[in-house]
């Protein structure tokens, strides 16, 4: 079975820019959770979306948002970029969101704000 | 006081020890609770999950849960060089009618060959 996928890997952007990561989870998998990862925060929840629902919400500025489509894959787009949200954007997937249910990341995609 | 925390580190342990990381968390709703290793410049990987309170052994790797203490620690037997990696622990939170992953900041690990 393959995995979390995300596209792209690796990003370069200047401030003011906006960008779209992208997160095909793996198959059957309904739930995508997205999180920032930065050396000095660790891993940091964004959202995380269920049947093309936002379920779950963390302490992220509005410029953070984030969609899901029917076949279950996720975007999340930050507009209006700073220097501060250069980190590695982390996605990953589970069947749902019960208690026991496991999440399995993708590669992620690294993101380098200029 | 952090939902999840872990010892930054780094903890340096020599090959063929046994290395202990632990973890504490604050909700006592906390009901499952997982362990993840990432290497530097790579993506978190499972390692090994505990629902239950006591000890679950998968290889050379022992997860131990108290949930009175609200405590969860990763035993790794025989440890190897290719074990040097941050180890994050992770606990799954009831919020809002569904559940919500919370990871420790992560706990270096050093195995000196």
């Amino acid at each position: 079975k393959a995995g979390v996928t995300q596209t792209p890997r690796y990003l370069i952007k200047t401030r003011g820019q906006q960008v779209t990561l992208s997160c095909s989870p793996i198959s059957g998998h309904r739930s995508v959770s997205w999180y920032q990862q930065t050396p000095g925060q660790g891993l940091q929840f964004l959202f995380e979306y269920f049947s093309e629902t936002q379920r779950n919400k963390g302490n992220f500025p509005g410029r953070f948002s984030g969609r899901q489509f029917s076949n279950s894959r996720s975007e999340m787009n930050v507009s209006t970029l700073e220097l501060g949200d250069s980190a590695l954007y982390l996605c990953a997937s589970s069947l749902d969101s019960h208690d026991t249910d496991t999440q399995y990341f993708g590669p992620g995609t690294r993101l380098t704000v200029l | 006081q952090k939902e999840v925390e872990q010892n930054s580190g780094p903890l340096s342990v020599p090959e063929g020890a046994i290395a202990s990381l632990n973890c504490t968390y604050s909700d006592r709703g906390s009901q499952s609770f997982f362990w993840y290793r990432q290497y530097s410049g790579k993506s978190p990987e499972l390692i090994m999950f505990i629902y239950s309170n006591g000890d679950k052994e998968d290889g050379r790797f022992t997860a131990q849960l108290n949930k009175a203490s609200q405590y969860v620690s990763l035993l790794i037997r025989d440890s190897q060089p290719s074990d040097s990696a941050t180890y994050l622990c992770a606990v799954n939170l009831p919020t809002s009618g569904t559940y919500k992953y919370i990871f420790g900041t992560g706990t270096r690990l050093k195995v000196l060959a």
